[in-house]
């Protein structure tokens, strides 16, 4: 079946421009992630929606950074007013959380340069 | 909040080597997972541990769970080129809570 799709794939924008990102999770998964991938570093969380719970936004680096998820299932990624350090990958993930842990699926992600 | 100790940070082997890369946190997990990205893609599961002291492969790669709960370990024995990329741990504090990455291990094979 189909797995986690984010579009674009590459994006470059002005410092300055606002950007959106876009994840498809896996049809009937529940969990979806958001994680920001700076070049040759870890993987760093930025937010986490559970089902119809409130997202848990903790890794959210600043005010300029929002997303939402539309019907259980879409997710975007907002960015504002984009700096050079927001240059990044960023990857979306989702899991069917069933009470027993269920693995994450990645999607390719988005590399995001802001020149 | 929890972190994760992953090391080595990067690693230099020859094809056929074993490789030993481990992760430590500072608190107590339920689930031990570990990932590998090839450039370009998202992190792919490899291994998933769910009990304390649990050993489990798969072909060459084997990990373990830590009996602390606090650590786990990923093996991969006779290595080939198509092995390298950047291997991910990741932990699970209680059911349903976020997962927490370490910083991964880049491993390159010279062949």
């Amino acid at each position: 079946g189909a797995g986690v799709s984010q579009s674009p794939s590459n994006k470059v924008t002005e410092k300055g421009k606002d950007v959106e990102l876009r994840c498809d999770p896996i049809s009937g998964h529940t969990a979806l992630y958001w994680y920001r991938q700076s070049l040759g570093q870890g993987l760093e969380f930025l937010i986490y929606f559970q089902g119809n719970s409130a997202p848990d936004k903790s890794g959210l680096p600043s005010d300029r950074f929002s997303a939402e998820r539309t019907g259980g299932s879409v997710s975007t990624l907002t960015i504002q007013r984009t700096q050079q350090e927001d240059s990044a990958v960023y990857l979306c993930a989702s899991s069917l959380v069933t009470g027993f842990y269920s693995p994450l699926h990645f999607g390719n992600g988005t590399r995001l340069t802001v020149t | 909040g929890q972190q994760l100790n992953q090391s080595p940070q990067s690693m230099f082997i020859q094809e056929g080597e074993d490789v030993s890369m481990n992760c430590t946190s500072s608190s107590i997990f339920n689930t031990w997972l570990w990932y590998k990205q090839d450039p370009g893609e998202g992190p792919v599961l490899l291994i998933a541990l769910y009990k304390a002291g649990e050993l489990t492969s798969n072909g060459r790669l084997t990990a373990q769970f830590g009996i602390t709960r606090k650590d786990s370990f990923l093996n991969i024995s006779a290595s080939i080129p198509s092995d390298v990329g950047i291997y991910f741990c990741a932990g699970e504090e209680t059911s349903g809570s976020r997962l927490t990455f370490g910083e991964g291990t880049q491993l390159t094979v010279n062949p």
